[in-house]
């Protein structure tokens, strides 16, 4: 499984654009991009995934380019309740069984 | 649509004991993982089910058991509790053809002393 690397933290103000970045060099072919959020004491919960270029949902944007060994996950006008940590994740899309592997993921404060 | 519940919310056990945590997947979903996460660190991959067989398991001894059944719920039994296994039990579901897309529920505190 492709292995991720990604900032342990960031700071942010309410209002701003946050994007943070993942890397994953050794990405394979059939690997796909995802994203988690969680919150203290909650489950996380699953923000976006994609394959290449440009993925968009309600909730944020998905960058990656072309040579897949990064992505950026973009959090329009933040809010503090958008504090929490982010997780970067990759593996294959298969039938029937996960390939996530999460790692220490990236704690976004938001401050007023 | 129901989302992932589990049960309990808190538990306490003594060293040695056995637990035994409950969860029910989210409505049309049919696998379901398990997770354990110490705190400041990120979920860790116990096993997962799927048609009611343990199809990927995570580097969890085998004291860690689970059973899925016909409804898609699940238990996550773990014996002869240590120290370090006090944690945040995670539980998440998925559809089969989108595994990675998993919703988790809200999980279950343990603490072993």
């Amino acid at each position: 499984l492709a292995k991720t690397t990604q900032p342990i933290s960031m700071d942010s103000y309410e209002g701003q654009e946050v994007n943070i970045t993942c890397s994953h060099n050794n990405i394979a072919t059939n690997d796909y991009i995802t994203w988690y959020q969680q919150f203290p004491s909650q489950g996380p919960r699953f923000i976006i995934q994609g394959y290449k270029t440009k993925v968009t949902n309600e909730v944020a944007s998905l960058f990656i380019p072309a040579d897949r060994k990064s992505s950026t996950l973009s959090l329009p006008r933040v809010s503090l309740s958008d504090t929490a940590v982010y997780y970067c994740l990759v593996g294959p899309r298969t039938t029937g069984y996960s390939t996530l592997t999460f790692g220490k993921g990236t704690m976004l404060l938001v401050s007023p | 649509e129901t989302g992932v519940t589990q049960s309990p919310t808190h538990l306490i056990k003594t060293r040695g004991q056995q637990v035994t945590l409950r969860c029910s997947s989210q409505s049309g979903h049919n696998t379901v993982s398990w997770y354990q996460q110490a705190l400041g660190q990120g979920p860790q991959f116990i096993f997962q089910y799927y048609r009611e067989e343990e199809n990927g398991r995570g580097n969890f001894p085998p004291r860690f058991s689970g059973l899925q059944f016909p409804n898609y719920s699940s238990e996550l039994n773990v014996n002869a509790l240590e120290l370090d296994d006090s944690a945040l039990y995670l539980c998440a579901s998925s559809l089969d053809t989108r595994p990675n897309e998993q919703y988790f529920g809200p999980g279950t505190r343990l603490t072993v002393t």
